[in-house]
């Protein structure tokens, strides 16, 4: 089944204490990307990547880092969250005909809270 | 920076009414796409606009992209309980793959 995975989909942490939110495709996607959904504010993005060991910052990349080693993998790293990244986060994938990405496959979401 | 504005932010329907959700972008857009989230759920894509004047039908859904490629709009004719949910436009920005969202119009029909 073409899917999406995030991990994990829920989290609590507390100020300062680095994470990884990993995501994973298998759909042999060129294009994925992060966001971050909050109330009122909608699906902002935060980082994406075209291709392997390519990336670029989104709309609101300060406080995240991202690596694209692999094809199907794209983890957000927060090194030293706060509670403004408090959020839900969304990863998704597409394929890219240029010069065009094409639909996005989103994962199920984390839920992340910062304390 | 270029802005994708989405209205309205919240419609309230009875079962049965149309719906109509606009969207509009600063910029020319190279393409349009548009997305619905479930309460709880995550994004599903519904469809990709790309002509100038474009017009996409999906059974009760009827999508438009302006001449201009600057607006969007999606209809649904009839609108059902499992219209609910949050619909989006997104379009790509500053350069490929920078893609912005609209903040959504939701919707909830009163059966």
């Amino acid at each position: 089944e073409a899917q999406v995975t995030q991990n994990p989909r829920y989290l609590i942490t507390v100020t300062g204490k680095k994470l990884t939110v990993t995501c994973s495709q298998n759909m042999n996607h060129e294009y994925m990307s992060w966001y971050r959904q909050d109330p009122g504010l909608g699906l902002r993005q935060i980082y994406y990547s075209m291709n392997v060991e390519v990336t670029d910052k989104g709309d609101v990349p300060e406080g995240y880092k991202v690596s694209r080693k692999e094809k199907r993998n794209f983890p957000l790293i927060l090194e030293s969250p706060s509670p403004n990244q408090t959020s839900l986060y969304f990863c998704a994938s597409s394929l890219f005909r240029g010069p065009s990405i094409t639909e996005a496959f989103f994962g199920q979401g984390t839920r992340l809270t910062v304390v | 920076g270029q802005q994708v504005m989405q209205i309205p932010q919240y419609q309230h329907v009875q079962e049965g009414e149309d719906f109509t959700t606009y969207c509009n972008s600063s910029t020319t857009l190279s393409n349009i796409q548009w997305y619905k989230q479930r309460p709880g759920g995550h994004p599903v894509f519904l469809i990709q606009l790309v002509k100038s004047g474009e017009v996409k039908k999906q059974k009760r859904l009827t999508f438009q992209f302006g001449e201009a490629k600057k607006n969007s709009s999606l209809h649904i004719t009839a609108t059902q309980t499992t219209d609910v949910g949050t619909y989006f436009c997104a379009g790509e920005g500053r350069s490929q793959g920078n893609l912005i969202f609209g903040k959504g119009t939701k919707l909830s029909v009163k059966p």
